[in-house]
């Protein structure tokens, strides 16, 4: 079984706070890294797909970063605010067989 | 409306009463696949398939089957239940280079 690992599992902050979660998975046989927002009560959407070493990408005041050479990817979130709250997860697909494991989130918590 | 389509979304069984959850996908996506959430232990592959006829097993496959017969649909079975398969099951579908569309999820309880 893989191991994609979520850093911190949970996080408060304050409205205005910016803040960022990271993800590390393995650095061989790397095809694609995705990152998902889950509410509560809800299904998880995706936010980014990531292919290549030192991709960026950027929606709104969410953006996230790709290393494959070390094998992690940081999101991160400017200005948070209330609705930001939710559960944030990455998944890592293999080159191989295109298979694509979830690590556990990062729960974050945005106090008005 | 693109959507993946789970039913039912509320199940409860009996040990041992085979069950189907459906899944069915109108974007013409290659990939679908099956997992369950269960709390502290995120999402977990059970099986993915990569286009008809083509399926492989997830990381938690035991006590389960699925088929890809067609490539809209991609049913869950559930031959024999137990409770430890009590749990949040969500299909999702994807194309190579996208991110996943998730159905709304099925939350199964086996008694």
């Amino acid at each position: 079984i893989l191991n994609v690992e979520q850093s911190p599992q949970s996080l408060h902050v304050q409205e205005g706070d910016s803040t960022n979660f990271t993800c590390s998975f393995p650095s061989s046989n790397f095809y694609a890294l995705h990152w998902y927002r889950w509410e509560t009560a809800k299904s998880p959407e995706a936010l980014f797909v990531m292919t290549l070493n030192g991709d960026e990408k950027k929606k709104g005041r969410i953006s996230a970063t790709l290393n494959t050479k070390e094998g992690y990817s940081y999101l991160y979130i400017k200005g948070s605010q209330p609705e930001d709250s939710a559960t944030y997860l990455c998944a890592f697909m293999m080159s191989s067989n295109y298979k694509l494991t979830f690590g556990k989130g990062t729960l974050l918590t945005v106090n008005p | 409306e693109a959507q993946v389509t789970q039913n039912p979304r509320y199940l409860i069984t009996v040990t041992g009463k085979k069950l189907t959850v459906t899944c069915s996908q109108n974007m013409n996506h290659e990939y679908m696949s099956w997992y369950r959430q269960d709390p502290g232990l995120g999402l977990r592959q059970i099986y993915y398939s990569m286009n008809v006829e083509v399926t492989d097993k997830g990381d938690v496959p035991e006590g389960y089957k699925v088929s890809r017969k067609e490539k809209r649909n991609f049913p869950l079975i559930l031959e024999s239940p137990s409770p430890n398969q009590t749990s949040l099951y969500f299909c999702a579908s994807g194309t190579q280079g996208s991110g996943y569309t998730f159905g709304s999820g099925t939350r199964l309880t086996v008694v």
